[in-house]
């Protein structure tokens, strides 16, 4: 257990449905991030949320789009996805000051 | 720009026996570099980190990693595997002092056999 909490471990949605995956943390952290992990490529940065202001997009696709209503929460909200978007999606905080980030369990995403 | 190397994607070493898995980094300013191990249908936790001290650098598990400025390597290594060693390694790397961003290996992949 990290501390950080990633729901629902698992979803299966078609492509013109839209869901949503929720992160949470209660470490005090002040930054969270989005990765994608895909069979046989390296992790992919998403979004970086510092103090609940975006600092970075990595040229993701519109059909992604993040939400940091505040510093405990992260949500990816998905919509019209494609089946190359199936992938594990991984959570993580970091403290400031802290040179150790914590990863959530992922949400394993299947587009059908 | 930072990018990391990972050499080997698979790994197979037999029990009791020596793992090394190698990393290699690229960065324009000074690094910090972390191994994360990553088991079946799990997030990554933290093995060791190096963050400009000892170059040496002891993790959990009884692995190490040695940072050589000269090579550009943070390999990770254990004298004798443990069969609930398998699983996926990632190297990673960010700027010193700089915590945007954790860019990663694209993993290897440990197998350990009786």
């Amino acid at each position: 257990e990290t501390g950080v909490t990633q729901t629902p471990r698992h979803l299966v949605m078609g492509m013109t449905n839209k869901k949503s995956l929720k992160c949470e943390q209660h470490l005090g952290h002040n930054a969270m991030y989005w990765y994608k992990q895909s069979a046989k490529k390296p992790l992919e940065l998403m979004f970086v949320y510092s103090l609940e202001e975006r600092v970075e997009n990595n040229s993701v696709p519109s059909r992604f789009s993040p939400e940091c209503p505040n510093s405990s929460h992260l949500f990816l909200h998905l919509h019209t996805l494609q089946p190359e978007d199936s992938a594990l999606y991984l959570c993580a905080s970091l403290g400031q000051g802290s040179t150790e980030a914590f990863f959530g369990q992922g949400t394993r995403l299947t587009v059908v | 720009a930072q990018s990391v190397t990972q050499l080997g994607s698979h790994v197979s070493v037999s029990e009791g026996a020596l793992v090394l898995l190698r990393c290699n980094y690229s960065s324009s300013v000074p690094p910090y570099l972390f191994w994360y191990v990553q088991y079946p249908n799990q997030g990554l936790q933290l093995l060791l980190k190096y963050t400009s001290a000892a170059t040496l650098v002891k993790g959990i598990n009884g692995f190490e990693a040695e940072f050589k400025k000269s090579e550009t390597s943070f390999h990770l290594t254990k004298p004798s595997a443990h069969m609930s060693d398998a699983a996926e390694y990632f190297c990673a790397v960010t700027p010193a002092g700089g915590y945007n961003k954790l860019i990663f290996g694209a993993g290897t992949r440990l197998a350990v056999h009786p």
